[in-house]
């Protein structure tokens, strides 16, 4: 079945430092692919999308990239924040029609720990 | 316009005792979803409603779960009994059927199952 895998954390880094937080997916079809953060005490909330392969998404300085060819959607930051400390997580949404699900597919989550 | 409510916040009960979360949804919204989040397990998905009907309940651990959605306004996720492993942040999110079908997550309610 489809499958979403990030990697563990924690990730602590110095404010302003460069973020990767790497993502890869399985599934059948051509999913749709999320980042959700989970700031502390907090519900998830969307971060950013991308629905097709080659997508960017953007959001707050986060970018990640739908890489078809390596079933990737890795999270990236170029100089993140204290405020950026939070649970990111990966998901995954099957195409729609034919039956599919509504349901979204999450990762394990990844704690980042920035630090002043 | 309010996001998910979800209530209560913080529940603490007793093993044996039945527990009853509740879950107002954003209006307009079609699919309501039950999640559990814990360290062991991460985020579960428990149960999800489409139209107030439940589309899938292969989440949902054992009999000892139950969830209803008796309005397009409200929904409910009862434990009964409740056992110390249940403890958990259980979320509520819902989401429109048509376009994009976003989900936005509730604040949570964690529970503690002594």
């Amino acid at each position: 079945g489809d499958s979403v895998t990030q990697m563990e954390g924690p990730v602590t880094l110095s404010e302003e430092a460069f973020l990767t937080i790497n993502c890869t997916y399985t599934a059948t079809g051509y999913p749709s692919l999320f980042w959700y953060v989970q700031y502390p005490g907090e519900g998830l909330q969307l971060l950013l999308k991308a629905t097709k392969a080659d997508d960017k998404g953007s959001n707050k300085g986060f970018e990640a990239t739908y890489r078809k060819e390596t079933t990737s959607f890795h999270l990236e930051k170029g100089s993140v924040q204290v405020s950026d400390s939070a649970v990111y997580f990966c998901a995954l949404k099957g195409p729609s029609g034919g039956g599919a699900t509504n349901k979204l597919i999450f990762g394990t989550g990844t704690l980042l720990a920035v630090q002043p | 316009d309010a996001g998910v409510i979800q209530s209560p916040r913080h529940e603490v009960t007793e093993m044996g005792q039945e527990v009853t979360l509740r879950c107002k949804p954003i209006s307009g919204h079609d699919y309501l979803f039950w999640y559990r989040q814990t360290m062991m397990r991460g985020l579960e998905l428990l149960i999800y409603f489409n139209n107030n009907v439940p589309i899938d309940d292969s989440g949902m651990p054992e009999d000892r779960f139950s969830a209803k959605m008796p309005n397009a306004s409200f929904s409910t996720l009862k434990i009964q009994p409740s056992e110390p492993r249940d403890s958990a942040v259980y979320f509520c999110a819902s989401s429109f059927a048509q376009g994009f079908q976003e989900q936005f997550f509730g604040p949570g309610t964690r529970l503690t199952v002594l």
